[in-house]
């Protein structure tokens, strides 16, 4: 089974510019979550999708939004880019709710630099 | 509200020594605790997970936690440490609605 992929790898912008991530998770999961790492904050939650609604969304402004699609394909896209937006993009997928003892399974990330 | 705390951002151990890797957590129901691996540039790795079946976990790599309720704690141990060892570690627990907790990660060196 294939596992949870983003696209793209790495990414550089300017500020003021937007910015689509993609990620696809693990056939059948339908749950993906997007977290924000970086040296000085560690992992920090963005928001989870299950079957196209946002059930969960972390304290960040709403220049960083998302959706998912009926495929459980999720997008994020930061518009407005700042400096401090630079940080690895980490994707998570799980089965969904139901299962409490569910984990997460992350994809490799996307490293977004903003010069 | 559930969380978790992971004391000491980083960890020095002799190769061969064991690892101890510490997290206690917070939680208002009964918790579900993961421990994940990051190697450099990469996603984070499943380590182990603990979901009441066993209060001791084996997980890949010969790592296990041992999950205790008196102490809140779910900490990681390796007998002995290899330099493949050498990564980012990270305890999580889960709470309701599907969202994760993690804490801020402890950065294990292995000297050889």
């Amino acid at each position: 089974k294939a596992g949870v992929t983003q696209t793209p790898r790495y990414l550089i912008k300017t500020r003021g510019q937007q910015v689509t991530l993609s990620c696809s998770p693990i056939s059948g999961h339908r749950s993906v979550s997007w977290y924000q790492q970086t040296p000085g904050q560690g992992l920090q939650f963005l928001f989870e999708y299950f079957s196209e609604t946002q059930r969960n969304k972390g304290n960040f402004p709403g220049r960083f939004s998302g959706r998912q699609f009926s495929n459980s394909r999720s997008e994020m896209n930061v518009s407005t880019l700042e400096l401090g937006d630079s940080a690895l993009y980490l994707c998570a997928s799980s089965l969904g709710p139901g299962g409490m003892g569910n984990e997460q399974f992350f994809g490799p990330g996307t490293r977004l630099t903003v010069l | 509200a559930q969380s978790v705390t992971q004391l000491g951002s980083h960890v020095s151990v002799s190769e061969g020594a064991l690892v101890l890797l510490r997290c206690n957590y917070s939680s208002s129901v009964p918790p579900y605790l993961f421990w994940y691996v990051q190697y450099p540039n990469q996603g984070l790795q499943l380590l182990l997970k603990y979901t009441s079946a066993a209060t001791l976990v084996k997980g890949i790599n010969g790592f296990e936690a041992e999950f205790k309720k008196s102490e809140t704690s779910f900490h990681l141990t390796k007998p002995s440490a290899h330099m493949s060892d050498a990564a980012e570690y990270f305890c999580a627990v889960r709470g309701t609605g599907n969202q994760f907790y993690f804490g801020t990660g402890t950065s294990l060196t292995v000297i050889p």
